[in-house]
Parts: C-alpha cells; structure tokens; sequence
C-alpha cells in the first residue's frame, strides 16, 4: 500500500526567506508524485509533479520539488517565499500501475511573516 | 466550463440527522473522488468512481456512509446517521479517462458541522 507522510503539521517562515516542505513516501516501486497547494476556501491545485526522469523537476510559482529515491522523500522548495504563498500544501503519491487514485499527505500549513 | 460544483457548500446538522452531499463533476470526466479533509487525518480518499462504477471504497469509514454516482452527471455521498466527528469539509473532484494522475479537478467543498 502507498502512503505520505508530512512531517511538519505548521510551518511559519518570513517573507523572502527560503522555504523546504518536507514529504517521504512509501511505495513499493517508483512512483508518481506531486505538490499541490490549498489557499483558504479553495479546493487543490497542482503545484508540480514527477513522473520519471530528472529528479529535480520545476512547477509553478516558482516552486521545485526533488526526488530522492534513498530517502523516499520528495521535498518542496522555493528559494524566496512571498506573502501570497501562505496556504496548505499537500503532498501525493500514485501508483504506476493499478490503482488510480491519490493518496495524500496530512498536509502541511505554511503561514509567512512580514 | 464551470469546474466541479459541490453543493451545498457549508451544512449545519444535529447529529443523528441524514446528511447529503452533492457533486457535478466536470463534462466529459468519467473518474470521480470523493475526499474528506480534516484537521487531524489530513485529506482522506473515500472513494472513487469509474464510469459511474465504484471502484474503490475502502476508504468509507463505516456503514453510515454510502456514496452513489446514477450517472456520469451527478454523484452523491450521503452520512447516516451523522455524528460530531464526522464534521471536516467534503471535496469531490473529477478526472477525464485520458487525463493523467494528476490531473484532478476539485470542486469548492462542502464544510459540514455535525452538532
């Protein structure tokens, strides 16, 4: 069975200081992976994804993420948060094969200091 | 097109009440989720459909809950009786058959208190 786990439940950072949310997985075998981020009454929208590949893949917003197949983990950055980026962010893994459902993190909530 | 529309967007109930939840997913997406997000579990996958066909429910807390898709239009996720923990915001969200993953689509949610 695949599963998340996000460590960090609430993470408060100052605005353009540099930012790492951090994501491991469990799977058997490579999987799919993906940020999506939640603003405030919003449902999600897909940050970035990683499918195979360069493992350190770009997404929007000026976000990137990076595979680490050692560690199971698939961690989020942005070198230089604005205020604008405060939200929830979820992390997500899915099977290469089989089933073809999402299984996502708990989620990690990022607030951002002036 | 007017994105996946879930309605009612907040529900106030007392518990053992019947409680409905309804989605539209997207036109032309023949996959649909039904999530749940709460503070403590994060988003949960409760089930999900395919061609209207459920296809994995094991996510479904218990019996009190039941989830239907009559057609490729319209689905259902209904809570019977409710209880206090069920309360936590209900999102659906579609996917078209040539779509990959990721390339969900959800709907605004529904925010559900159960008194």
């Amino acid at each position: 069975a695949q599963s998340v786990t996000q460590p960090d439940i609430h993470i408060t950072v100052s605005e353009g200081a540099s930012l790492e949310l951090r994501c491991n997985y469990s799977y058997g075998a490579t999987p799919y992976l993906f940020w999506y981020v939640q603003s405030p009454g919003q449902g999600l929208q897909l940050l970035l994804k990683y499918f195979s590949g360069d493992t350190l893949v770009q997404g929007i917003k000026g976000f990137e993420a990076e595979f680490k197949r050692s560690q199971s983990s698939f961690n989020l950055r942005k070198p230089s948060v604005h205020w604008s980026d405060a939200a929830e962010y979820f992390c997500a893994v899915g099977a290469v094969t089989g089933r073809r459902a999402l299984t996502f993190g708990s989620g990690t909530r990022l607030q951002v200091q002036p | 097109d007017a994105g996946v529309i879930q309605s009612p967007r907040h529900e106030v109930t007392e518990m053992g009440q019947e409680v409905t939840l309804r989605c539209k997913p997207i036109s032309g997406h023949n996959s649909l989720f039904w999530y749940r997000q709460t503070m403590m579990r994060g988003l949960e996958l409760l089930i999900y459909f395919n061609n209207n066909v459920p296809i994995d429910d094991s996510g479904m807390p218990e019996d009190r809950f039941s989830a239907k898709m009559p057609n490729a239009s319209f689905s259902t996720l209904k809570i019977q009786p409710s209880e206090p923990r069920d309360s936590a915001v209900y999102f659906c969200a579609s996917r078209a058959s040539t779509g990959g993953l990721e390339k969900l689509f959800f709907g605004s949610g529904t925010q559900l208190s159960v008194l």
